[in-house]
C-alpha cells in the first residue's frame, strides 16, 4: 500500500539554523500538507500547497517557513532561523484531490532545537 | 473560528466494555467530521468520516448538528484499539483540518 515517507526521523538543530524537512507524498496526489504537533498539544495545521503553490496557510506559517516541491517526488519544508519553540513532531501528508477526501500522514519528523 | 473539543486525554476500560471518546465542534457552518487514530508508533490514519456513515473495526460516529458533537462508540472494545484517537473538522470551502487535543484509551485484559 502506498504511504508517504518522511526523512528525516529525527532531527537535532541548534538555535538560529535553517532545517529542512522532506516529503515523498503518494505518487498519484495532487495536494500535499504540512502539520506540526508540539508535545502534549493538539496536531495544528501549518500550509497546503497544489499546483505548485501554496492553497492554504495558516498563521503560524509566517516568513520562517517556506514550502516547495522541487522536483516530481519531493515535498519539503524549510524552517529558517530555527527557534526553540519550533521544536515539535512534523507531519506531511497528501490527499488525491483536496475539499472531500482523505489526508494520509507521514510517520512525522522529530525536530529538537537545541 | 473552527475548533475542536476531546475533553478527556485519557479513557480507561477493560476488554469487552463499551466505549465512546467524546467530541464537540465549534463551528457555524456545515462541517466534515473525521476519527484518525494513531496506535503505537505508527502514522495518524483515518478512522472514519461522517460522510460515509460507515463502521470501521466496529466503531461509529453520529455527527449530531444540535449538540455539535461527533463522538466515536463501539460496543465492546478490544485490547488492540488501544491507541490515540483524534477528532477533526474540516469546514466548508477549507483544505486544513483542525484536530482536538486526542483521547488516549487504553484497553486492559
Amino acid at each position: 500500500e502506498p504511504e508517504v515517507t518522511q526523512t528525516p526521523s529525527h532531527q537535532v538543530t541548534q538555535m538560529g539554523q535553517e532545517v529542512i524537512l522532506r516529503c515523498v507524498p503518494i505518487s498519484n496526489h495532487l495536494y500535499f500538507y504540512w502539520y506540526r504537533q508540539i508535545l502534549g498539544q493538539k496536531v495544528e495545521f501549518l500550509v497546503s500547497f497544489y499546483n505548485n503553490e501554496i492553497s492554504e496557510k495558516s498563521e503560524i506559517f509566517d516568513d520562517q517557513f517556506s514550502v516547495e516541491r522541487p522536483d516530481g517526488s519531493n515535498f519539503t519544508l524549510k524552517i529558517r532561523s530555527t527557534k526553540l519553540e519550533d521544536s515539535a513532531m512534523y507531519f506531511c501528508a497528501s490527499s488525491p484531490e483536496g475539499l472531500g477526501t482523505e489526508a494520509f500522514f507521514g510517520q512525522g519528523t522529530r525536530l529538537t532545537v537545541v | 473560528a473552527q475548533r475542536v473539543t476531546q475533553p478527556e486525554k485519557l479513557l480507561s476500560v477493560f476488554k469487552g466494555a463499551p466505549v465512546e471518546l467524546k467530541c464537540n465542534y465549534s463551528y457555524s457552518g456545515s462541517p466534515e467530521l473525521f476519527w484518525y487514530v494513531q496506535y503505537s508508533r505508527q502514522r495518524l490514519q483515518l478512522l472514519l468520516r461522517h460522510i460515509s456513515r460507515e463502521s470501521i473495526k466496529g466503531f461509529t460516529a453520529d455527527l449530531n448538528k444540535g449538540e455539535t458533537s461527533f463522538h466515536l462508540k463501539k460496543p465492546f472494545a478490544q485490547e488492540e484499539d488501544s491507541a490515540m484517537y483524534y477528532c477533526a473538522l474540516r469546514a466548508t470551502g477549507f483544505q486544513k483540518l483542525v484536530f482536538g487535543t486526542g483521547t488516549r484509551l487504553l484497553v486492559s485484559p
